[in-house]
């Protein structure tokens, strides 16, 4: 089946960093989104990309649908300690009835 | 506006056992669906519906049934719990058309032991 490759795993930063993750799959889609998931919640949508090419932020977030379709990335600027958790990368493909396939996340740990 | 919510919050369930996870929405939402999260894996996809009556199997389907009698319910059985199916289960809806933005649910951790 398909499947997205996320990187890095983890990442340990400095508060006022900037941070960037990426995703990318052998296989191209339609939609790519990001979520982000706190210990003990369900996941968050954080930004949600529809077109090859587009660049969307929201606040310190900035995420690249890539023109390829087969890849997208997430930079988070400035980072502050609430930046802390595991982010995903989705993606969604024609015909998929609008299922979501998900990356395995990238855990992120800011040191104030 | 309670969006996704999942009942109970956290269950153990001895090996062979049944059980049902509730999920209910609030939001008239067309799609709803259930994930599965382990450690390292991600989220993989249990069980979708793509509106009352509709269901489908996702990537994990095996030792889950599900049903969708009306808009806002969509139940997660367990028909005879296992080990492996220790998990953190999360329940997720959207609107139907092109926005993709799915609500989850806070999950409910099951532990089989």
């Amino acid at each position: 089946g398909q499947q997205l490759n996320q990187s890095p795993q983890s990442m340990f930063i400095q508060e006022g960093e900037d941070v960037s993750m990426n995703c990318t799959s052998s296989s191209i889609f339609n939609t790519w989104l990001w979520y982000k998931q706190d210990p003990g919640e369900g996941p968050v949508l954080l930004i949600a990309l529809y077109k090859a090419g587009e660049l969307t932020s929201n606040g310190r977030l900035t995420a690249q649908f890539g023109i390829t379709r087969k890849d997208s990335f997430l930079n988070i600027s400035a980072s502050i300690p609430s930046d802390v958790g595991i982010y995903f990368c989705a993606g969604q493909s024609g015909g998929s009835q609008g299922n979501l396939i998900f990356g395995k996340g990238t855990k992120l740990s800011v040191k104030p | 506006n309670a969006g996704v919510t999942q009942t109970p919050k956290f269950q153990v369930l001895k090996t062979g056992q049944s059980m049902t996870l509730q999920c209910a929405q609030d939001m008239n939402h067309e799609y709803m669906s259930w994930y599965r999260q382990d450690p390292g894996m991600g989220l993989r996809l249990i069980h979708y519906s793509v509106g009352a009556g509709i269901t489908d199997q996702g990537e994990v389907p095996n030792g889950y049934n599900v049903s969708r009698s009306t808009t806002e319910d969509f139940p997660l059985r367990l028909l005879s719990a296992a080990p492996s199916q220790t998990s953190v289960y999360f329940c997720a809806s959207k609107p139907g058309g092109a926005d993709y933005g799915y609500t989850f649910g806070s999950g409910t951790r099951l532990t089989v032991v």
